[in-house]
């Protein structure tokens, strides 16, 4: 059974900073890994999704990276801003196309 | 291109009754699945539907199921609802139900059940 753990639960920091949120997977075997953002209260919106045969994946101040072998992946941000404040969920879509997410990220980025 | 739509925004239910959640895919998606989202848990898969038909389900007892309609939009039904059922549950849509695709999530239905 597919187990996504992310780390840190929480995390404040100062504006500006570039951040790290990673997330582990035990099984290796998975199709794609994909990196949502979710407001409190609110849907999921995807940010990343990386394939497996890929290594890593960029959007803006956003690169999301993936290490199969190791079963992990980070987020980086960069250069963070108050409306980064959100949570951030990881999700691994394994060999029976159901994806399995951690439990996410709580970012808050203060002025 | 629409967004991908969910109703009631809010609901709260008794123990023992039984509900109804809708979702309206995003025009061109085939592919809908259902999440449970309990408080500051991640997104638990309910079950997917591909043109009509399940074609996958998560953990979840049968009183959990679930209509996916010509028009892609689908409904989540669940009887005898428990507290335990309390929690926001998300629907999101593909345009094709295999493994490489984006999915797109609403903005959830939050249902509480007294």
């Amino acid at each position: 059974k597919q187990e996504v753990t992310q780390i840190p639960a929480a995390l404040s920091v100062p504006e500006g900073e570039n951040l790290v949120l990673n997330c582990s997977f035990t099984d290796s075997a998975i199709y794609n890994l994909q990196w949502f953002r979710q407001d409190p209260g609110k849907g999921l919106t995807s940010l990343l999704l990386i394939q497996s045969s890929q290594r890593e994946q960029t959007s803006g101040r956003l690169n999301a990276s993936l290490d199969k072998s190791s079963g992990r992946s980070t987020l980086y941000i960069a250069a963070s801003q108050p409306g980064d404040s959100a949570t951030y969920l990881c999700a691994v879509k394994g060999g029976s196309y159901i994806p399995t997410f951690g439990r996410g990220t709580s970012l808050i980025v203060h002025p | 291109e629409t967004g991908v739509t969910q109703s009631p925004t809010h609901l709260i239910k008794t123990r023992g009754q039984q509900v109804t959640l809708r979702c309206s895919s995003q025009s061109g998606h085939n592919t809908v699945s259902w999440y449970q989202q309990a408080l500051g848990q991640g997104p638990q898969f309910i079950f997917q539907y591909y043109r009509e038909e399940e074609n996958g389900r998560g953990n979840f007892p049968p009183r959990f199921s679930g209509l996916q309609f010509p028009n892609y939009s689908s409904e989540l039904n669940v009887n005898a609802l428990e507290l335990d059922d309390s929690a926001l549950y998300l629907c999101a849509s593909s345009p094709v139900s295999e493994s490489g695709e984006t999915q797109y999530f609403g903005p959830g239905t939050r249902l509480l059940v007294l």
